[in-house]
């Protein structure tokens, strides 16, 4: 059975800081793997979506790599900003093409 | 941008009554998806569906839940017999395609069973 296991619970760095996200799965037979931002009581906002065949993918400040065959994947967040306060979640899409979820990351950033 | 909406955002319900929550997926998607958030925790599966019935569910689906997809647009998730321990955010998402797809959700539902 997957499982999704997510590093540190959470983390508090002041504005400016680049700081990354740890994410690993038991089960390296995954499709995907998308990295999500959950604002407190709202959706899930998706940031990057890494395909089993990638090793990295970036979105502006974000970039997130994949080590499919180690069960890895970091989001690095350069120059960050108190606006990216939320938790951060990762899921890996499994054989039966549904997303397993971590418990998530929930970061601060001081101003 | 297309977009997974759901409604209703909020519902609060008595104990034992009947709830569904509505979803209309992105139009060209073809996997559909409902998960659920208790306050606090993780992010888990319900129920996949694809080509007019269920993919997978989880053992949370139990027999008090179902999903419908009545008309071809709209993606509903009815639990007949609400507990105490149903209330959470129910998550609908929808996908394209099989493998390399992405999934997009939904804002939520927020279900309250009093």
């Amino acid at each position: 059975k997957q499982e999704v296991t997510q590093i540190p619970a959470a983390l508090s760095v002041p504005e400016g800081e680049n700081l990354v996200l740890n994410c690993s799965f038991t089960d390296s037979a995954i499709y995907n793997l998308q990295w999500f931002r959950q604002d407190p009581g709202k959706g899930l906002t998706s940031l990057l979506l890494i395909q089993s065949s990638q090793r990295e993918q970036t979105s502006g400040r974000l970039n997130a790599s994949l080590d499919k065959s180690s069960g890895r994947s970091t989001l690095y967040i350069a120059a960050s900003q108190p606006g990216d306060s939320a938790t951060y979640l990762c899921a890996v899409m499994d054989s039966s093409y549904k997303l397993i979820f971590g418990s998530g990351t929930r970061l601060l950033v001081r101003p | 941008e297309p977009e997974v909406t759901q409604t209703p955002s909020h519902q609060v319900t008595q104990m034992g009554q009947e709830v569904i929550l509505r979803c209309v997926p992105i139009s060209n998607h073809l996997y559909f998806y409902w998960y659920r958030q208790i306050l606090g925790q993780k992010v888990e599966f319900l129920v996949s569906f694809y080509n007019n019935e269920i993919s997978e569910k989880s053992e949370i689906f139990d027999d008090q839940f179902s999903v419908e997809r009545p008309d071809g647009s709209n993606f509903t998730l009815k639990i007949r017999s609400t507990k105490l321990e149903d209330s959470a955010m129910y998550f609908c998402a929808s996908k394209r395609e099989g493998t390399t797809g992405e999934l997009f959700f939904g804002e939520g539902s927020r279900l309250t069973v009093l």
